[in-house]
Order: structure tokens, then C-alpha cells, then sequence
């Protein structure tokens, strides 16, 4: 069984929905990522947290806001969608350790299409 | 100037070739250093952590050079296989970015 899953895998839906996107993890990690990637662009971060109490913006927050609501879920929401947020999106965790970048897993990535 | 850069590539290389790409990033307070692989449409995984003193994995050798800023990642008899997108990692406290990945084609 994957270790960090992610809800939908795809997606599709139309301008000013509100969408949420959910992942979870068996890791027992405490760090939590969402990620988008777009072709030419690479990933870039959107939210992080270190731990349930954590939540801190990333690079490219605006339009996006985020949920964790144990250790093992944190979820993603775009309120109202619009066709620049087309794109994958991937949710990542890692462990916690003081001052230090310790590996990512990711998970599979969903794909969101906003018409 | 982009805090990680690297040459998108794509690399078109026959197999059993060597090929070797490097990835440069401007702040020198950075601390660690990593190459993630990515295969189309899926999610990127570690492929090996980049230490000071250079450290090789089977096939695979990733280098540190902290006086230049930059780290390489060089393959050896590369397989048909090894043709994904090469993501060079770097983190300093707890921020973490991610190059934009190059490209590798191994041709038969």
C-alpha cells in the first residue's frame, strides 16, 4: 500500500468551483507539503506544515488554502477555481529533524484541469 | 538569477554511454544538496543525497562543489531505463527548492 496517497488523481471542473484536494499519510511524519508543477516551471511550494498547529504559506499561496486536520491529513482547497491553477499537484511529507532537510516522499500527484 | 538553476536539456544519449549534468545555486549558506528522478507523470523520488566529500551509488557518482556552487550527477553505462527528469535538490534551514529538472533520453 502506497504510503502517501492522494484524493482525487483527477480532476476535472469548471471556473469559480471550490475544490479540495485530500492526502494522507502512513509515515508518521510530521512535515506535510503541497506542491504544484507546471510544465517549464518546475514544482513549486504552496503550503507547508510542521506539525497540526503549523501552517505556513509558501511560494505561490494566494488563490489556495490548507487544512491539517490530524498528523497523518492535510488538504488543499481552492475556494474559487480558475483556469490558471490547471495543473499537478502534489502532496509530499517528510520527518522532522531540528535545522535539516531530510528526504520528501511524494505522492502520486493529482491532476486538476479548471475549464 | 534563479537560486537553482539547471539546463533543461532534453539530453539525447545512446545507451551504454556516460552523461553527466550539473546544477549551479547562488546562495552560498546552503546546506544540503540532493538529486530527486522523476518519471513522466509521476511523482518525483530521492535518487541520492550529494555529501562534500562526493559519494557513488552502483552506476551513479553525485558531486559537491561548494568553492563553484554546484553539484553534478554523472551516469555510467546508462540503461534505456535511466530516461527520466533529473531534479537537483537544495535546502538551507528549512526552506527547500527545487531546480526545474533536465531532461535525459537514452537511445537504443
Amino acid at each position: 500500500d502506497a504510503d502517501v496517497t492522494q484524493t482525487p488523481r483527477n480532476r476535472i471542473t469548471k471556473t469559480g468551483k471550490r475544490i479540495m484536494l485530500e492526502c494522507s499519510q502512513t509515515k508518521g511524519h510530521d512535515r506535510m507539503y503541497w506542491y504544484r508543477q507546471d510544465p517549464g516551471l518546475g514544482l513549486r511550494l504552496i503550503y507547508y506544515s510542521f506539525d497540526v498547529k503549523d501552517i505556513n504559506k509558501g511560494e505561490i499561496s494566494d488563490g489556495y488554502s490548507v487544512s491539517r486536520q490530524a498528523q497523518a491529513k492535510f488538504s488543499l482547497s481552492l475556494e474559487s477555481a480558475i483556469p490558471n491553477q490547471t495543473a499537478l499537484y502534489f502532496c509530499a511529507t517528510s520527518p522532522m529533524t531540528s535545522g535539516t532537510y531530510n528526504e520528501q516522499f511524494f505522492g502520486p500527484g493529482t491532476r486538476l484541469t479548471v475549464l | 538569477r534563479k537560486e537553482v538553476e539547471q539546463d533543461p536539456g532534453p539530453f539525447n544519449v545512446p545507451e551504454g554511454a556516460t552523461v553527466a549534468f550539473n546544477c549551479t545555486y547562488s546562495n552560498s549558506a546552503s546546506q544540503s544538496f540532493f538529486w530527486y528522478r522523476q518519471d513522466c507523470r509521476k511523482e518525483p523520488k530521492l535518487l541520492m543525497s550529494v555529501y562534500s566529500s562526493g559519494n557513488e551509488d552502483g552506476r551513479f557518482t553525485a558531486q559537491l562543489n561548494r568553492a563553484s556552487q554546484y553539484i553534478s550527477l554523472l551516469i555510467r553505462d546508462s540503461k534505456l531505463s535511466d530516461s527520466a527528469t533529473y531534479l537537483c535538490v537544495v535546502s538551507r534551514d528549512d526552506k527547500i527548492i527545487f531546480g526545474k529538472g533536465t531532461r535525459l533520453h537514452i537511445l537504443p
